[in-house]
């Protein structure tokens, strides 16, 4: 069964602290993402990984930076959290073969920053 | 100002009604839609997708595309309770960036 799967569910920070989100899949698709949900504002991209450390910028990457060691795993690190960072975050993956390179949604980190 | 535009921002229809929902880019390098529906608490789940000029249908749901004004539809016929949910566009266009562009939206009420 295709899954993206994020870890924690939901998190509550400072601000100040560190952060970080965790994002697998096990379809090996070679494209993933973080997006981040506003009301209002839908989804914003921040980064989109195209394989193992191969890391483009989105439409709103200050703040935050990625990881990806692993195709099946990529990480968004918040290093000094801020309140307005407060939202919630999807990963993503997509694969040329499937979909048309559509992306599968995890169900979302919903994270507070305070 | 956002690169899809969707409209309108809500919408509300009685059940057994027609829902329809509109998406613009005003990026003229995009060149495929596709329309996703994301239940209130969940995550966002592709519905249909369209590439070329014309409609496509899919039981309840057809979509259609005019890529002269890069406009999309998306229709909804005999729309149930459970069609409730934030109606999300996205864009992108095929020279390999795979950055889809999303729209903030049409959350759609169906009233019983």
């Amino acid at each position: 069964d295709m899954k993206v799967t994020q870890m924690p569910r939901y998190l509550i920070k400072r601000m100040g602290e560190n952060v970080l989100l965790e994002c697998g899949q096990d379809m090996s698709h070679e494209t993933m993402y973080w997006y981040r949900q506003d009301p209002g504002l839908g989804l914003q991209l921040i980064y989109i990984s195209y394989d193992v450390d191969s890391n483009s910028e989105g439409d709103i990457p200050k703040g935050y930076r990625v990881s990806r060691k692993k195709r099946e795993h990529f990480s968004l690190i918040l290093d000094s959290a801020k309140t307005n960072q407060t939202s919630v975050y999807f990963c993503a993956s997509s694969s040329p073969t499937v979909n048309n390179q559509a992306p599968l949604f995890g169900e979302g980190t919903r994270l507070s920053v305070l | 100002q956002q690169k899809v535009q969707q409209s309108p921002e809500s919408l509300i229809v009685p059940e057994g009604g027609m829902a329809s929902l509109n998406c613009t880019s005003s990026d003229r390098n995009v060149d495929y839609f596709w329309w996703y529906r994301q239940h209130s608490g969940k995550s966002p789940k592709m519905l249909m997708s369209i590439f070329s000029n014309g409609e496509k249908e899919e039981g309840r749901f057809t979509v259609h595309l005019n890529k002269a004004s890069l406009h999309t539809s998306l229709h909804i016929r005999d729309s149930q309770p459970s069609d409730s949910a934030l109606y999300l566009c996205a864009a992108s266009h095929p020279s390999g960036s795979w950055q889809l562009i999303f729209g903030s939206g049409t959350q759609l009420t169906v009233m019983p």
